[in-house]
């Protein structure tokens, strides 16, 4: 079973200054999604951002990006120039088969 | 574009209850996935729903079933409640068999408290 691991419960950034969210994750198989979900307090699950396995170049969403290390099996989020839009729960996932598999979150706290 | 609605927000039940929670897909979407998110975690994968017929389950017991509309809304069921039942519940949808670029969307979750 696929399984994804964020091993940063809470992480807190100055406004306007960057910050990496790391995830990690295991499967056995080649193709597969990776995604990048911010949940704010409305709790509705918002997609940041997204990576298709078979691709090497990593995504970028305006102040959004990624670094996909799929031999490692590592998915960071990096967030620059920080706003107070931005606090918020992110969650990790996997995708395949039309179905996702979160990690636990990380709280980002963003300090004005 | 209505995105996707569930009903409803919060909801109050007591032990040994039965709920139903409601979701309207997204115009234009087929397929409707339910999540359990628990205080502090992740979602977990309940069901999937395309067809008016449950294609996918996850980890949860029979307590927990299904049904999809022709109109492709949905209704989720729990039966003989428990404590841990208490959750977030989150409705997404999608249009079957599409690249994941076109991904979920997900409702805003009916809160369910069971007491």
């Amino acid at each position: 079973a696929q399984t994804v691991t964020q091993s940063q419960p809470e992480m807190s950034v100055q406004e306007a200054e960057t910050v990496t969210l790391s995830c990690t994750y295991d499967t056995s198989e080649s193709d597969y999604y990776l995604f990048w979900y911010k949940q704010p307090p409305s709790r509705q699950m918002i997609l940041v951002i997204r990576q298709e396995a078979y691709k090497q170049q990593n995504a970028t969403e305006n102040r959004f990006s990624v670094n996909f290390q799929k031999a490692a099996k590592s998915f960071s989020l990096k967030i620059s120039d920080s706003q107070l839009g931005d606090a918020a729960m992110y969650f990790c996932a996997y995708y395949r088969n039309e179905k996702l598999t979160f990690g636990t979150g990380t709280r980002l706290t963003i300090i004005p | 574009d209505a995105g996707v609605t569930q009903s409803p927000t919060h909801l109050i039940k007591t032990r040994g209850q039965q709920v139903t929670l409601r979701c309207s897909p997204k115009s234009g979407h087929d397929t409707v996935s339910w999540y359990q998110q628990a205080l502090g975690q992740g979602p977990q994968f309940i069901f999937q729903y395309y067809e008016e017929e449950e294609r996918q389950r996850g980890n949860f017991p029979d307590r927990f079933s299904g049904h999809q509309f022709p109109n492709y809304s949905s209704e989720l069921n729990v039966n003989a409640l428990l404590l841990g039942d208490s959750a977030l519940y989150l409705c997404a949808s999608s249009w079957y068999g599409t690249e994941a670029n076109y991904g979920y969307t997900f409702g805003s979750g009916t809160r369910l408290t069971v007491v």
